[in-house]
């Protein structure tokens, strides 16, 4: 299973608006309506900031949203802040049944 | 609060093996699926296993499988990965993680993490 296709780097200003997108098949991400995100500062574990395409779980900002085209799912943070700097990872459930991530996307706040 | 803590990781040879554990605490461990994700020195996440709360599903990533066992103990709210033949390429920080999402990917708490250098 290859991994799923996210740029790798994006930026933005304080209080703009990003989106990281995330490419995959058929077979994952356009299959299934199972797409997560996931936040992670450095040495930190991951943080689940997405779940199911476009579900936050609680506590987590609504600053932060989800959607879904096709094999394509994309991750919008607005009103970017200086704590929102990190690695960003999509994952996908699988026809394998197995979960593929994407290679990551690091979130630069000029 | 929940809380997974793992342990076992260490300094293995080639062809080695070692057993992680995870800790699970203050939710009900047997409800719940788990899975095992690693990352590797400065790159990306990678799923490793998934197991079933009642241990009945059991699934492998394909650079793991024959190699690695997932297992878990409900009685003493524990999950283990036993890796065996471990390559260089095992050498990762391996993150236990909670699945409420039934083995699609939903992985809502995780470890801090334990690191597997194998190395000669």
């Amino acid at each position: 299973q290859s991994a799923l296709t996210q740029p790798a780097s994006v930026s933005g200003s304080p209080g703009q608006s990003i989106t990281i997108s995330c490419t995959g098949t058929s077979s994952d991400v356009g299959g299934y309506n199972y797409v997560s995100w996931y936040q992670q500062h450095p040495g930190k574990a991951p943080k689940l900031m997405i779940y199911e395409v476009s579900n936050r779980p609680s506590g987590v900002s609504n600053r932060f949203s989800g959607s879904k085209s096709g094999n394509t799912a994309s991750l919008t943070i607005s009103g970017l802040q200086a704590e929102d700097e990190a690695d960003y990872y999509c994952s996908s459930y699988t026809s394998s049944s197995s979960v593929v991530f994407g290679g990551g996307t690091k979130l630069t706040v000029l | 609060e929940v809380q997974l803590v793992e342990s076992g990781g260490g300094l293995v040879q080639p062809g080695g093996s070692l057993r992680l554990s995870c800790a699970a605490s203050g939710f009900t461990f047997s409800s719940y699926s788990m899975n095992w994700v690693r990352q590797a020195p400065g790159k990306g996440l990678e799923w490793v296993s998934y197991i079933s709360s009642s241990s009945s599903t059991i699934y492998y990533a394909d650079s793991v499988k024959g190699r690695f066992t997932i297992s878990r103990d409900n009685a003493k709210n524990s999950l283990y990965l036993q890796m065996n033949s471990l390559r260089a390429e095992d050498t990762a920080v391996y993150y236990c993680a909670r699945d409420f999402g039934l083995g699609r990917g939903n992985f809502d708490y995780w470890g801090q993490g334990t690191l597997v250098t194998v190395s000669s």
